[in-house]
């Protein structure tokens, strides 16, 4: 079983489209992450939700819009995706408590022609 | 803030030692370290806390100085199995943000036979 899992792996789009990505940890964790990695592989982070509540919010454009339906998915909708939204994008979660490794998912692979 | 990793790059032959130094200019409550292999996710390392608690992979070690706010990742009789993109990922002390790790920009490590 895939601990933390997203859905999909690749998307290719055009300017100005809507787009999801899901994510689902199956470890029983209570925090949640996306990540975004850039061509250069500059690993950013970009939204933590812990047990659904929404903690970390960088400075992200709000054509994103994270959602979390319990602490065991969380979900990534872009709204009017443009050029510089392609990237990989990681989904990760942590477990509570003083030591807080990340376990990252497989990585979506955004393309944004 | 980023940390700042050293050096960007580095080549070695199998069984060669190399150091990874990750340098922050803010306190720091956790370094973690990260392996990228390339088109895949980051997989946990190491992670060292504040007062000295770690965890980690037994054939790994690391160390955090408190007081410069470095650390160092040590890899000894390097396998080819260890070449890929090494992050460490910092979460500063006393911060309000649960688990906010900010990456560096990656030390890429290739081993050669």
């Amino acid at each position: 079983d895939t601990a933390v899992s997203q859905t999909p792996k690749y998307l290719v789009t055009q300017m100005g489209n809507d787009k999801s990505i899901k994510c689902e940890q199956n470890l029983g964790h209570d925090t949640m992450y996306w990540y975004k990695q850039d061509s250069k592989k500059f690993l950013k982070i970009m939204f933590s939700y812990n047990n659904k509540e929404l903690i970390i919010n960088e400075t992200v454009p709000n054509r994103f819009s994270p959602k979390s339906p319990d602490k065991a998915h969380l979900n990534l909708h872009i709204n009017s995706l443009e050029l510089g939204d392609s990237a990989v994008y990681f989904c990760a979660s942590s477990s509570p408590g003083r030591v807080r490794e990340l376990f990252f998912g497989e990585g979506s692979r955004l393309t944004v022609l | 803030q980023q940390p700042v990793q050293s050096p960007q790059a580095v080549i070695l032959r199998e069984g060669e030692d190399a150091v990874i130094n990750c340098s922050s200019s803010k306190a720091l409550y956790s370094v973690h370290w990260y392996r990228q292999k390339h088109g895949e996710a980051p997989v946990f390392l190491m992670i060292l806390l504040k007062g000295g608690e770690q965890k980690g992979h037994d054939k790994i070690s690391a160390s955090f100085n408190e007081k410069k706010q470095q650390s160092s990742l040590y890899l000894t009789a390097s396998q080819l199995s260890y070449s890929g993109t090494y992050f460490c990922g910092t979460e500063i002390a006393g911060g309000t943000s649960y688990g906010k790790l900010t990456f560096g920009q990656g030390t890429i490590l290739t081993v050669h036979p």
